[in-house]
């Protein structure tokens, strides 16, 4: 089951930020924080990781609340090409496994 | 540089009937998975290769499903008999081995469709 809780959906308009919030309440000391995003008619495109501290690239920034127990993804000026489903996943680097454990994720929809 | 590859993007089977799917995974990527989402569910991992052996296939549903990846390149998903919950769209990802968080290139998926 997915560890993270996101809302079912957002609404941005164009040129104006964005903030998704994800709430990750039982994340343990080694689970990083993956942001990816599926757009449409296309495969997941990775976004963003952390683990504590703020973290920033150029698609986005990714916002850790100090106790790690939330997080928010920012699109500093949305586009509409950002209007996908954005994925919030917990992966542990303990042992070995790798996999991706998926929620449903926030669709965000962009306004002209 | 060529993303992840998937052939064919779309394929519509009958029941019974035996199909395919193919991932070529970007050169150099030793770790493979297989992820697939039925409709209307979230994305579930299938299996993961690195090189050409099985690290992990929890996820695969049962024995209908057979993945290969002959000689650690490219990778092969096989579905003999097809079943009507077998429907949905597969996609692939490859990264690179040694990092701890390794970033994940996806596919554009096969769109699997069994009547």
């Amino acid at each position: 089951d997915a560890k993270t809780t996101q809302p079912n959906s957002m609404e941005s308009n164009e040129e104006e930020p964005v903030h998704l919030p994800c709430n990750h309440s039982t994340i343990s000391g080694t689970d990083y924080i993956h942001w990816y995003r599926q757009l449409p008619s296309q495969g997941p495109e990775y976004v963003i990781h952390g683990l504590t501290s703020n973290v920033n690239n150029r698609m986005a920034s990714l916002a850790i609340a100090e106790d790690r127990k939330s997080s928010t993804l920012i699109l500093h000026r949305a586009t509409l090409r950002d209007a996908a489903v954005y994925y919030c996943i917990l992966r542990d680097i303990a042992g070995n496994n790798r996999k991706l454990i998926w929620g449903l994720g926030t669709s965000l929809a962009v306004n002209p | 540089e060529a993303g992840v590859t998937q052939f064919p993007s779309h394929s519509v089977i009958e029941k019974g009937q035996t199909v395919t799917l193919r991932c070529d995974p970007i050169s150099g990527h030793d770790n493979l998975y297989w992820y697939r989402r039925v409709m209307g569910k979230e994305i579930k991992f299938l299996l993961h290769f690195v090189k050409e052996s099985k690290q992990d296939e929890s996820g695969m549903p049962n024995n209908r499903f057979l993945a290969e990846r002959t000689g650690g390149t490219y990778s092969t998903l096989k579905v003999q008999p097809a079943e009507l919950e077998d429907s949905g769209v597969y996609f692939c990802a490859s990264s690179q081995q040694g990092a701890i968080n390794e970033k994940l290139f996806f596919g554009s998926g096969t769109q699997l469709s069994v009547l």
